[in-house]
């Protein structure tokens, strides 16, 4: 079955310092495709970043960078020059053929950035 | 619309009521999905549309959910005879791809 787990359930980290939020994932599958989101106070699931299991190059979106690990299984996620605005819930997500289309989610990352 | 939509944005149902969300995807999304997400936790799958087909059910944790996306656009979760362990708050996502998944600001239903 798949199987997303993230380790730390709570960070601190200092305004524009950078900060790198674990994820591990677990499948058979050898296509698959790993997703972040951010999660505010609001509620809303705002994606960030997305790779695929064939994607030679880490993705990157702005200050989002993905640190994909394909024989670690892991697929952490960094955030540079952190900004208060980050202050976030943060969920790592995998889609696999295995699973069918739907998105299979870890327990999320708060993240609290001091000013 | 820009976004996906979902309505109502809070709801508040007494034990045995039931309830219907909406949700209104990004116009041309073929795929559309419901999640549960409880306080705290990630979001729970819950079903699955390709267009008006509904490919995934298997996340429904009772008889009492059925989903519907009848015209292959607005989808609608109801819940029948409500209990206060359907408190949570209930997603939408769309997608065109299997790249992407955009959300909705979600449902809080609190059953009381």
């Amino acid at each position: 079955a798949q199987k997303i787990t993230q380790t730390q359930p709570g960070m601190f980290v200092q305004e524009k310092e950078a900060v790198t939020l674990d994820c591990t994932y677990d499948t058979s599958d050898q296509s698959y495709g790993l997703f972040w989101y951010k999660q505010p106070s609001s509620g809303e699931m705002i994606f960030l970043i997305y790779q695929g299991s064939y994607d030679e190059q880490n993705a990157t979106e702005g200050r989002y960078s993905l640190n994909f690990q394909k024989a670690r299984k892991s697929a952490n996620l960094v955030i540079s020059a952190s900004q208060l605005g980050d202050s976030a819930m943060y969920f790592c997500a995998m889609r696999d053929r295995a699973a069918g289309n739907k998105l299979t989610f870890g327990g999320g990352t708060r993240v609290l950035v001091k000013p | 619309g820009a976004g996906v939509s979902q309505s109502p944005r809070y709801k508040v149902a007494k034990r045995g009521q039931d309830v219907a969300l909406r949700c209104d995807p990004i116009s041309g999304h073929v795929s559309l999905f419901w999640y549960q997400q409880a306080l705290g936790q990630g979001p729970e799958f819950l079903t699955y549309f390709q267009n008006e087909a509904q490919l995934d059910k298997s996340g429904l944790p009772s008889d009492r959910f059925f989903a519907e996306r009848p015209e292959g656009s607005v989808s609608t979760l109801k819940i029948q005879r409500t209990q206060q362990e359907d408190s949570a708050v209930y997603l939408c996502a769309s997608s065109l791809s299997d790249t992407e998944a955009f959300f909705g600001q979600g449902t809080r239903l609190t059953v009381v």
